[in-house]
């Protein structure tokens, strides 16, 4: 499958802990995009990346995240000391630039307890 | 306000209805305009672009308003199978999401 791929699928943590995810864009897409999902709500942008620099950071990602792209290939998103509030879809993008269309992943759904 | 503006539904209709969802946007700033089809519990995927001329795939019609900041998705003889929420999306080089519009189709 050549599509875009994220890891895990599910993680269920406790309040305070600190989550890491992982996704692989499709192979030659430059850009890639990290969104997160509330029940009932649409995706929100996060963040994004052109290979490995990150050009824009939404207000919705605070202190407690950070998101790499070091090889301009996969991404990771941490969350530090995780809260309630976090529990979400966290959804991955990848597109060419100057290509509107984005391909998502499957998405990591988060539970915090 | 949010920038992208939808009723969330649901619409409920039966198998070869034809059936129409709007969305308004208030970020003139989108270079281009969407809709994705969303099945439960899984990632979006897009439905097709939306042209200021009015585009068509089969039984799926979108149109663009810029003037009127306004976009609808026509869907006619409705299946089982088009059941999903229905998420306009504006284009900034980010995507810009409504919150869906979730239609079912009854038999």
């Amino acid at each position: 499958d050549t599509g875009v791929s994220q890891d895990p699928r599910h993680k269920i943590t406790k309040r305070g802990q600190n989550v890491t995810f992982r996704c692989d864009p499709i192979s030659e897409h430059n850009r890639l995009y990290w969104y997160r999902q509330t029940l009932g709500q649409g995706p929100e942008f996060l963040t994004y990346f052109q290979n490995e620099a990150q050009l824009e950071k939404s207000r919705l990602l605070s202190d407690r995240f950070s998101a790499e792209r070091p090889k301009g290939s996969f991404s990771t998103l941490e969350i530090q000391r995780t809260e309630q509030g976090d529990s979400a879809m966290y959804l991955c993008a990848s597109s060419l630039a100057g290509e509107a269309e984005q391909f998502f992943g499957p998405g990591t759904r988060l539970t915090v307890l | 306000r949010k920038e992208v503006e939808q009723d969330p539904g649901p619409f409920n209709v039966p198998e070869g209805a034809t059936v129409a969802f709007n969305c308004t946007y208030s970020n003139s700033a989108s270079q281009s305009f969407f809709w994705y089809r969303q099945d439960c519990r899984k990632e979006p995927k897009l439905l097709m672009s939306v042209y200021s001329s009015g585009n068509e795939d089969g039984r799926f019609t979108a149109q663009l308003n810029r003037a009127s900041q306004y976009i609808s998705l026509l869907i006619r003889d409705s299946k089982l199978s088009d059941s999903a929420t229905y998420l306009c999306v504006g284009n900034t080089d980010k995507l810009i999401f409504g919150t869906g519009t979730r239609l079912q189709v009854f038999p």
